[in-house]
């Protein structure tokens, strides 16, 4: 079965950071982009960034510039973000999402999603 | 600043047709945008319905369909079922390595 599995629910105090892992499953991602976005509750979905996972080429969103890091491990197929100076705004859940295997970055297969609550 | 705006809510009765829209505050959406649809349901993870403006995924029926109508992207639905109630999105490329998501809409069947 081919599946992307993120890792655990995670609550984090202001300031801190957060990594979260996005491991595939029943398939390869090596010629593949990993997209993250979010979402908060109510809110609509916000793009955090991708990366190639071949290259390791990244691409973030403005809003996520000079807090943000996705990197990659390619010998166990798994891509991470971690996302720095956590606030509370942060809370939501967070989701990769891969494409076919094509650099398309198109969100194709999800993870199932990760909820990261910060609060002091 | 770029944002993608979707209709808030629709009611459609089942088996009645209904189409959802993503448009740009910015222009018009062509498939250079690779408009894609996904279905969400409350606490569930997304699922990809529609890619590249008009490609079914794996496993979507044939009734959900996506194109370009004037100038927004559009997500038809044909023959509505209970079962289609949820939260459907948008996500547009912008170039450039950028992705923005609409707001989404709320669907509901009854």
């Amino acid at each position: 079965q081919m599946q992307l599995v993120q890792s655990g629910p995670e609550v984090k105090k202001p300031g801190t950071s957060v990594k979260v892992s996005c491991k595939a499953s029943g398939f390869t991602i090596s010629k593949s982009a990993v997209q993250w976005m979010r979402q908060a509750r109510g809110q609509r979905p916000e793009w955090i960034g991708w990366i190639f996972v071949d290259s390791g080429n990244t691409n973030y969103a403005q809003n996520f510039q000079e807090r943000v890091t996705i990197t990659r491990d390619m010998s166990t197929s798994t891509a991470y973000m971690e996302l720095s100076s956590l606030r509370s705004e942060d809370t939501a859940v967070y989701y990769c999402a891969a494409d076919k295997g094509d650099h398309s970055g198109l969100f194709i297969r999800w993870g199932q999603g990760t909820l990261v609550t910060v609060s002091s | 600043q770029t944002v993608v705006t979707q209709d808030p809510s629709f009611s459609v009765s089942p088996g009645e047709t209904v189409t959802l829209t993503c448009a740009l505050n910015s222009g018009s959406v062509s498939t250079s945008y690779h408009p894609s649809w996904y279905q969400q349901t409350p606490g569930q993870a997304p699922r990809t319905l529609i890619y590249s403006t008009n490609i079914r995924s794996s496993g979507v029926p044939d009734r959900f369909s996506g194109s370009i109508l004037g100038n927004k992207a559009a997500l038809t639905i044909t023959g509505a079922q209970t079962d289609d109630e949820s939260d459907y999105y948008c996500v547009l490329y912008m170039g450039s390595g950028i992705w923005v998501f609409g707001g989404g809409t709320k669907l509901t069947v009854l």
